[in-house]
């Protein structure tokens, strides 16, 4: 077990510039999961794919943001036009679809718009 | 999807046992109460799951009354190293949309 992996840990846009995040999750795990974070709150679900589907997004997530799980494995987060309220922590999640399957977590990539 | 209510901050010192109480009034039957933590900069950690009594494992315990509208995390002899913030999660294998509010951020002193 590797762990989840996320890339890159730290970006900083200037806003109105597109940024695209990567996550490689646990290589058996067919859930994956974006959460975003900000200061003092708990990480917000945005998008949950099982294998390559993309099976629900959250309101959070306006027209400028998309992902992808091309072929179930890694995926990939970006977001066009960005805003200085993008900022946040972006995280990865995955697990399987056991009944007692919890999240697993990568360290997330802190955006910064300025 | 079952809303919880915890507390938003606890002190506590070290060596001591820090007791989390989380509220899950409208839990459901085939919910689960999952605790996590998150240190700066990190993404959440599965601490311990339960369903009902009481689940241990070499972290914490979870202790859920008969009714389960509550769940309690127990950290026996928190070190500094266990200040972080702690979210009870509730829902079945299927809820992917799980909420994990504000959690609770718990501050061990030496």
């Amino acid at each position: 077990d590797t762990g989840v992996s996320q890339d890159p840990r730290h970006k900083i846009t200037k806003r109105g510039q597109n940024v695209t995040f990567r996550c490689d999750p646990i290589s058996e795990h067919n859930r994956l999961y974006w959460y975003r974070q900000t200061l003092g709150q708990g990480p917000e679900f945005l998008t949950y794919f099982q294998n390559e589907a993309q099976l629900e997004k959250s309101r959070l997530l306006s027209d400028r943001f998309s992902a992808e799980r091309p072929k179930g494995s890694f995926s990939t987060l970006e977001i066009q036009r960005t805003e200085q309220g993008d900022s946040a922590m972006y995280l990865c999640a995955s697990s399987s679809t056991g009944v007692l399957s919890p999240l697993h977590f990568g360290n997330g990539t802190r955006l910064t718009v300025t | 999807l079952a809303k919880t209510t915890q507390p938003i901050s606890m002190d506590s010192y070290e060596g001591q046992e820090v007791n989390i109480t989380c509220s899950h009034n409208n839990i459901a039957t085939n919910d689960y109460i999952t605790w996590y933590q998150q240190f700066p900069s990190q993404g959440p950690r599965f601490i311990i799951q339960g369903y009902k009594t009481k689940v241990t494992n070499e972290v914490a315990s979870l202790f859920i009354p008969a009714d389960r509208k509550s769940s309690t995390l127990s950290l026996p002899r928190v070190s500094l190293s266990d200040t972080a913030v702690y979210y009870c999660l509730v829902g079945d294998s299927n809820d992917y949309k799980l909420s994990f509010g504000a959690g609770t951020t718990v501050t061990v002193r030496a």
